[in-house]
């Protein structure tokens, strides 16, 4: 399809409940990517993939936060022991490279933890 | 990593009049980016300006790139209530894999 489909759209999650956030990628865009938006601000950068490798996880929080990005699956990102300040919208976005053309958003999801 | 920071932060105007925002970076690039977000959804990408451009027309938008100032501007002519929307720059941070994207400017545009 032509859009990033992100599901679900909301999610409450209590403190220190596990959170799972998926996303289908534009079918021949090999590059995926995260990206955290807290309070409307600015767009802080979790990881990406090339198809299913890990390309740059420098963003990730290493202990709570993992993500993946499988054959014929959507790709996942999972927090494992949500905090408070987790409470965030999560975008994904695909693209055809890195960064020589634009990325297609998805229209994410808005984790709440309570 | 470095990151686009757009000025000035919010912007109102009334339907008809020209939106200017600018965005300054701090590190050489291979292109900037301008994308849109309306209120609840996720960016949509507007224009792409490579670093050897200084000028580009796409529609209502202009875009100018400085490399020697490291800044863009961002113009929307003849502005409508549906350019309501947050506009955020993105830098490729030449050396970095990923897009850096600024704080973004609000622009509320009075009918």
């Amino acid at each position: 399809g032509e859009e990033v489909a992100q599901t679900p759209k909301h999610l409450v999650r209590g403190e220190g409940q596990k959170a799972k956030l998926y996303c289908a990628p534009i079918k021949g865009h090999s590059y995926v990517f995260w990206y955290q938006q807290v309070l409307k601000n600015e767009f802080k950068f979790l990881i990406s993939f090339q198809n299913e490798n890990v390309f740059d996880e420098t963003g990730m929080p290493k202990e709570r936060f993992s993500a993946k990005c499988l054959p014929n699956s959507p790709c996942s990102l999972e927090i494992q022991a949500t905090k408070l300040e987790d409470s965030a919208v999560y975008f994904c976005a695909s693209s055809q490279s890195v960064t020589g053309v634009g990325y297609t958003f998805g229209s994410g999801t808005r984790l709440t933890v309570v | 990593s470095q990151q686009g920071e757009e000025d000035p932060q919010a912007l109102s105007i009334q339907e008809g009049e020209n939106a200017t925002m600018n965005c300054s970076y701090k590190t050489s690039i291979n292109n900037l980016q301008w994308y849109r977000q309306n209120s609840g959804r996720g960016l949509v990408h507007l224009i792409l300006i490579r670093s050897n451009e200084r000028e580009k027309h796409s529609g209502r938008l202009r875009v100018t790139l400085d490399t020697s100032k490291k800044s863009s501007s961002l113009l929307i002519t003849a502005s409508r209530a549906a350019d309501t929307a947050s506009y955020f720059c993105a830098t490729d941070d030449d050396g970095n894999n990923r897009l850096a994207f600024g704080k973004g400017n609000q622009v509320v545009v009075i009918p």
